[in-house]
C-alpha cells in the first residue's frame, strides 16, 4: 500500500499570504492519479484538484498543484478566509486508493 | 444537476451489519465510478472501495478483507455499501462519491454524498 505523508501538521498565516502544503509518496506514483481535497468541519470533502495539477470544476486559480513521482505540492497563492480547513491528498496506485493524513490550514 | 443522497443515520449493535445507500438524484450514475469512503470522528479519509454501476466491476480495498458488499441497482440509480462484524471502531461518516472521470476508479471524487453517521454501539 502506498502511504501518503502530509506535511506541515498545521500552517497558520495571514490572508494574502502564500500556502505551500507537501505530500510525499512512500513510493513512486503515477501524475495522474494524485488529487487534493479541502474539508471543512461538518461538511464532504471537496475536489480541489486531480491529475496532479488540473483544477477541478468552480475551483479558483488561486490553487495550483505540482510535483512527480514521490514529491507533490499544492500551493495556495494568496490565502483567502474561506480557504481555512483540513487538506488531504490522495493518490491511487494498483486499483487501491490511499489519501494522506491531512494538513490543518488556519488563519491568523 | 446530479446529487448523492445517503441515507440516514443508524445506531447499531456490535456484530451487526449495515448497509448504506447512495442514490442519484436528478440524474444517473452513467459511466461514473461511486466510491465509499469513510471518516471516523476527529480521524482523516479511508477509502473502501468502489463500484463502475454500468459494468459491474467493484474493487475493494485491501482493509476490509471480506467485511464489505458494494452493489448497485440500476433501475433506481442506487449504490449500496453493506458492512458486517461491526466493532465500536467502525463508527464513523460513510460517504458515496463519484469519480472525476468516466469509468475511472482513479482520477479523484468530485461528487460527494452527504454522508451517512453509523454508531456501533451496545
Amino acid at each position: 500500500e502506498v502511504v501518503l505523508t502530509q506535511s506541515p501538521g498545521t500552517l497558520s498565516l495571514s490572508p494574502g499570504e502564500r500556502a505551500t502544503l507537501s505530500c510525499r509518496a512512500s513510493q513512486s506514483i503515477s501524475s495522474d492519479y494524485l488529487a487534493w481535497y479541502q474539508q471543512k468541519p461538518g461538511q464532504a470533502p471537496r475536489l480541489l484538484i486531480y491529475g496532479t495539477s488540473t483544477r477541478a470544476s468552480g475551483i479558483p486559480d488561486r490553487f495550483s498543484g505540482s510535483g512527480s513521482r514521490t514529491d507533490f505540492t499544492l500551493t495556495i497563492s494568496r490565502l483567502e478566509p474561506e480557504d481555512v480547513g483540513v487538506f488531504y491528498c490522495q493518490q491511487c496506485s494498483s486499483s487501491q486508493v490511499t489519501f494522506g493524513q491531512g494538513t490543518k490550514v488556519e488563519i491568523k | 444537476q446530479v446529487q448523492l443522497v445517503q441515507s440516514g443515520a443508524v445506531v447499531v449493535m456490535p456484530g451487526s451489519s449495515v448497509k448504506v445507500s447512495c442514490k442519484a438524484s436528478g440524474g444517473s450514475f452513467n459511466n461514473n465510478v461511486i466510491n465509499w469512503v469513510r471518516q471516523a470522528p476527529g480521524q482523516g479519509l479511508e477509502w473502501m472501495g468502489g463500484i463502475l454501476p454500468v459494468h459491474g466491476v467493484i474493487k475493494y480495498s485491501q482493509n476490509f478483507p471480506g467485511r464489505v458488499t458494494i452493489s448497485s441497482d440500476e433501475s433506481t440509480n442506487t449504490v449500496y455499501m453493506e458492512m458486517t462484524n461491526l466493532s465500536p471502531g467502525d463508527t464513523a461518516v460513510y460517504y458515496c462519491a463519484r469519480d472525476v472521470r468516466l469509468y475511472s476508479f482513479c482520477y479523484g471524487f468530485d461528487l460527494w454524498g452527504q454522508g451517512s453517521l453509523v454508531t456501533v454501539s451496545s
